[in-house]
Parts: structure tokens; C-alpha cells; sequence
């Protein structure tokens, strides 16, 4: 079961600005970095942001990940029809000898 | 560039055993300093993070698997594997492996894991008498 709570659903049109919420706890996103992969339709996850707001190598700069307390949050700005995915937040856990936990998953609809 | 694929059987009864082999290819699983990791997803639903190795033999499992689970590697045949044990159709889903690299803490500049940064394509296993 997910320890990181998403929203289910989010959606803008082209070009607009969509922000993701992933709240955690002090154990996790608390303590740790977090990571965001973005699963496209019928494929793996991807690494999109990791160490809460670190780009992976060819990664566009309009994905931007931040971290408050115990909340982390995904932005897209300029929504492209190709951002259409689910979205997972993710970081590791300390409690219980240490476990990696992932978020409930944001499906991202571009109208 | 290491890509990594998933291999193994498709469909498996209930209360037996699930056992799956990710091929490392590209580069060597010893090389370097990484953990090397199973992740599953049930059909339309999210992640769920199973357990890493170290070549070492350092693990950790998730607590909710912990006792049904047993992640190994091969380094003669540059694989790691994962078994299950006392499945039921809740462990039907799709089951990736995945490299977990290192990666600098930009706030305390220490190295962390949990970076998974190459996966497998995924493959379906399906708990079904």
C-alpha cells in the first residue's frame, strides 16, 4: 500500500501550467529526497526528477520538482499533449529498517 | 548503454512459487556502485516497490513482502533474480527490474539511493489455477 498520497487526477490544456501534490510524511519525504518517473501509456516508468528537484539528462526544463516539510510537488509548465502520463512521486522510507515507498499515481490529461 | 530485461514465467498456480531472472546487458553488474531492484504494478493501478541487492549482498524488502521474498544475483551470468513465495492472485501484475544509482543530495550533499534509473520493459505473471 502507497505511504505518498497523490491527487488521482489533473489536467490543463496546452501550454498551461500543472502542478501535482504529493504528500508524505517525516519518515519519508520528510527525511529523504524525492524522485517523480513518469509512466507513459504501455511503458516502463521513467526517472523525470530525483533528488527532489534534479533533471535527469534530457529531461525538458519545464519539468520542476520541489519539497516543503513533509509535501512534495511536481510542476509542468507549458503542458505539451505528450506530458499525457501518470505521474508517481517517490522517496525511501526510514522507518521499518528502511523501505522505498512510491505515491498513489496522478494520471495528467492534456484537454 | 545497460539495458535490462525480465524473463520468466508468465502464468503461476496459487501457493507457489514466482521466480523471475532480469538480464543486465550493456555493462557489467558488479561494475560501479549500484542496487539492482524489482518493482511491480498490478493492471491499472500503481507502483509498489518489492526489494534490492547489492552485489554484496546487502538487501532490503518491503516490509508488507518481506517474508515471501528473496532477491539474488548471478554475477556469472550477469543477473539478478526474484522469488515469491505463497502467491495468490493479489501478486498478479506486471513486474519490472531496475537499476537504482547513486545520486547527490543537492540540500546535504550526501549520496542516497532509491534512484531507479534503468528498467526493464516489464513482464505480466498472472496467479491462476
Amino acid at each position: 500500500q502507497s505511504v505518498l498520497t497523490q491527487p488521482p487526477s489533473a489536467s490543463g490544456t496546452p501550454g498551461q501550467r500543472v502542478t501535482i501534490s504529493c504528500s508524505g510524511s517525516s519518515s519519508n519525504i520528510g527525511s529523504n529526497p524525492v524522485n517523480w518517473y513518469q509512466q507513459l501509456p504501455g511503458s516502463a516508468p521513467k526517472l523525470l526528477i530525483y533528488s527532489t528537484n534534479q533533471r535527469p539528462s534530457g529531461v525538458p526544463d519545464r519539468f520542476s520538482g520541489s519539497k516543503s516539510g513533509t509535501s512534495a510537488s511536481l510542476a509542468i509548465s507549458g503542458l505539451q499533449s505528450e506530458d499525457e502520463a501518470d505521474y508517481y512521486c517517490a522517496a525511501w522510507d526510514d522507518s521499518l529498517n528502511g523501505s522505498g515507498v512510491f505515491g498513489t499515481g496522478t494520471k495528467v490529461t492534456v484537454l | 548503454q545497460v539495458q535490462l530485461q525480465e524473463s520468466g514465467p508468465g502464468l503461476v498456480k496459487p501457493s507457489q512459487t514466482l521466480s523471475l531472472t532480469c538480464s543486465v546487458s550493456g555493462g557489467s553488474i558488479t561494475s560501479d556502485s549500484y542496487y539492482w531492484s524489482w518493482i511491480r504494478q498490478p493492471a491499472g493501478k500503481g507502483l509498489e516497490w518489492i526489494g534490492r541487492m547489492y552485489v554484496t549482498g546487502d538487501s532490503h524488502y518491503n516490509p508488507s513482502l518481506k517474508s515471501r521474498v528473496t532477491i539474488s544475483i548471478d554475477t556469472s551470468k550477469n543477473q539478478f533474480s526474484l522469488k515469491l513465495g505463497s502467491v495468490t492472485a493479489a501478486d498478479t501484475a506486471v513486474y519490472y527490474c531496475a537499476r537504482d544509482a547513486p545520486q547527490q543530495d543537492t540540500l546535504t550533499q550526501n549520496y542516497y539511493y532509491y534512484n531507479m534509473d534503468v528498467w526493464g520493459q516489464g513482464t505480466t505473471v498472472t496467479v491462476s489455477s
